[in-house]
């Protein structure tokens, strides 16, 4: 079965410290996207960073680096220099090869991500 | 990144009238386009894939005639949720693929009274 697993609910990070979120997915699938986006209160879904299972670098985004281990199966986001800005839900997300066509996107239950000064 | 523009981002209607959502992209076109529903402190659930030209594909435990889809051109989609109800109430966002990468509208809150 396909699946995404984010581990941590709620997670707290000083500002200006690096904070690393928990990623790790199941799939039969050779050829998949891994992604990650933020979701401010706003609403809007952010996208931050990609992460493809042929990548043999791990993806890199200004502030965000996503450490993939693909034999752990894990897409753990990393978080350099927290800002307060930072504070959001954060939500892991993958497409298997075998979404139909349609790149169809697995979600995970979500991360929230709370940075204090 | 590719901008996707929802609308509207709030509405409240009373039960048994219809609403409707529309996303567009703004600057790429999308044959496919994606509507998620989204209840308070939880994931996106995936409703249906939006095709342009085409009927949209609908999840599992979707009701296809309550939640009409209509992908009339290559940068618009709408969601038409039909005769709504307090149970409907959430909220909707939707997405459109650029070069292999989902990107979102906004978003949508519906409150039906």
């Amino acid at each position: 079965a396909q699946k995404i697993t984010q581990t941590q609910p709620g997670m707290f990070v000083q500002e200006k410290e690096a904070v690393t979120l928990d990623c790790t997915y199941d799939t039969s699938d050779q050829s998949y996207g891994l992604f990650w986006y933020k979701q401010p209160s706003s609403g809007e879904m952010i996208f931050l960073i990609y992460q493809g299972s042929y990548d043999e670098q791990n993806a890199t985004e200004g502030r965000y680096s996503l450490n993939f281990q693909k034999a752990r199966k894990s897409a753990n986001l990393v978080i350099s220099a927290s800002q307060l800005g930072d504070s959001a839900m954060y939500f892991c997300a993958m497409r298997p090869r075998g979404s139909g066509g349609y790149n169809k996107l697995i979600f995970g239950a979500g991360t929230r991500l709370a940075v204090h000064p | 990144g590719a901008v996707v523009s929802q609308h509207p981002s709030w509405v409240i209607c009373k039960s048994g009238t219809s609403v409707k959502i529309e996303c567009r992209s703004l600057d790429f076109q999308a044959t496919t386009m994606f509507w998620y529903r989204q209840f308070p402190k939880q994931s996106l659930m995936l409703m249906a894939t939006s095709n342009e030209g085409s009927k949209a594909t609908y999840e599992q435990g979707v009701e296809k005639d309550k939640f009409l889809i209509n992908h009339a051109s290559l940068t618009l989609s709408t969601l038409t949720v039909t005769s709504a109800h307090p149970e409907d109430s959430s909220f909707y966002i939707c997405s459109a693929r650029d070069r292999g990468v989902q990107y979102f509208g906004a978003g949508t809150r519906l409150s039906v009274l």
